[in-house]
């Protein structure tokens, strides 16, 4: 069955704070992305990686960065958290650029 | 203007209601439509896709789409309490250096009632 995991479903954070949100799938998927949900604004596209070390930005990379060392992990971090980043985030994963997302169940983060 | 429009809702429909959700796109470069629905602290899971104009069904629900119109829609036949979710909808370009990147809408909140 396919499975993709986030560390944490709830995290509160103090502004300035540095932020890691790992994901990980065990579908042996090349493609993960991070995305961000907000009201009224849907989810919207933070970076995603297509390849081990390899990531591109996406609609809002502003304020984040991603590490993947491993294929099967996809680390989201926030350099220094604003309440402006206070979400939910949303981890995917995909068999190539075309397949099907599998999405984690979410990590919702508040910076205060 | 966003990319995808999609009204937000909230909707609220009896049991056994036909529904209708409804986004409409400007980008005519978008050509693959799914519709996700999520259910309340879950991740979105897909649950139709379609490429071609016309209708795609499965089960109670028919997605539909007009390429020139730019307008797509979901249609959930004999509603039930289950129903109740987030449905969002997603589309994307056909290829290119897109990698695969979905576009979504803001996702509509529904309530089915007994």
């Amino acid at each position: 069955d396919v499975k993709v995991t986030q560390s944490s479903r709830y995290l509160v954070k103090r502004t300035g704070e540095k932020v890691f949100l790992e994901c990980v799938q065990d579908m042996d998927h090349e493609n993960m992305f991070w995305y961000r949900q907000d009201p009224g604004l849907g989810l919207r596209l933070i970076y995603f990686s297509y390849d081990v070390k390899m990531k591109e930005k996406g609609d809002i990379p502003e304020g984040y960065s991603v590490s993947r060392e491993k294929k099967e992990r996809f680390s989201l971090i926030l350099e220094s958290a604003s309440t402006n980043q206070t979400s939910m985030y949303l981890c995917a994963s995909s068999f190539g650029p075309w397949g099907e997302q599998y999405f984690g169940p979410g990590t919702r983060l508040t910076v205060t | 203007q966003k990319e995808v429009e999609q009204d937000p809702g909230p909707l609220s429909v009896p049991e056994g209601a036909i529904v209708s959700l409804n986004c409409t796109y400007s980008n005519s470069a978008f050509q693959y439509f799914m519709w996700y629905r999520q259910y309340s602290r879950k991740g979105p899971e897909l649950l139709m896709y379609t490429y071609s104009s016309g209708n795609k069904e499965d089960g109670r629900f028919t997605a539909q789409v007009d390429k020139s119109s730019k307008y797509i829609s979901l249609f959930i036949r004999d509603s039930q309490p289950s129903d109740s979710a987030t449905y969002l909808c997603a589309m994307r370009h056909a290829g290119g250096t897109s990698y695969g990147k979905l576009t979504f809408g803001q996702g509509t909140i529904l309530t089915v009632h007994p």
